[in-house]
């Protein structure tokens, strides 16, 4: 089983600020089998990012994935206020399809 | 408009067992991998289980493995969760989550990532 481990778990930022989530694999997620989604309270989570990079429809471009092998990062180069949320990397290389712990954007 | 609805949920005994629904809409569903994914008070995302588009593979998170099972109906476009020998720390909110298929010249194959949710349903065992 491929474990995830999200950094940091809450991150305190205020509007306008960059965000840099990182999410570590225990092995090396091959085929760039790594995704990341948005969830807040009450909702159904949201797929910003698959393959390491690429944007679902409808996500603005100031959020973006990048890295390689066992090393992702999530950025959101300018927070907007509906940008406080739960975030998630989920690698589906292998099964079991693991999710990372999540990592908290909270207003500061 | 794709749109998954849940249903099923509510309070289980422990031990006993609970089925949920999914009901898929907006999409060919039978051409797509479904999962269900579930929210667990104060904890993050779980992946439970997922099924490709025929139903013939599955896969199960070890916390779920030999309990629940997942299945499909292509024909009423529905996706299923039969959850037994329930236990109080399977008490989350059950979201069901549809695949991604890609088609290259030389293959089709299932990516098990998420592009559409549904708003989930509420399972709590308790006695």
């Amino acid at each position: 089983e491929i474990v995830l481990t999200q950094s940091p778990g809450t991150l305190s930022l205020s509007p306008g600020e960059r965000a840099t989530l990182s999410c570590r694999a225990s092995q090396s997620v091959s085929s760039s089998s790594l995704a990341w989604y948005q969830h807040k309270p009450g909702q159904a989570p949201r797929l910003l990012i698959y393959a390491v990079f690429s944007r679902a429809t409808g996500i603005p471009d100031r959020f973006s994935g990048s890295g390689s092998g066992t090393d992702f990062t999530l950025t959101i180069s300018r927070l907007e206020p509906e940008d406080f949320a739960v975030y998630y990397c989920q690698q589906y290389r292998s099964s079991p399809f693991t999710f990372g712990g999540g990592t908290k954007v909270e207003i500061k | 408009e794709v749109q998954l609805v849940e249903s099923g949920g509510g309070l289980g005994q422990p031990g006993g067992s609970l089925r949920l629904s999914c009901e898929a809409s907006g999409f060919t569903f039978s051409s797509y991998a479904m999962s269900w994914v579930r929210l667990a008070p104060g904890k993050g995302l779980e992946w439970v289980s997922a099924t490709s588009g025929s139903g013939a593979t599955t896969y199960y998170a070890d916390s779920v493995k030999g309990r629940f099972t997942i299945s499909r109906d292509n024909s009423k476009n529905t996706l299923y969760l039969q959850m037994n020998s329930l236990r109080a720390e399977d008490t989350a909110v059950y979201y069901c989550a549809k695949g991604v298929v890609v088609v290259t010249a030389t293959h089709r194959y299932y990516e098990y990532y998420m592009d559409v949710w549904g708003k989930g349903t509420t399972v709590t065992v308790s006695s």
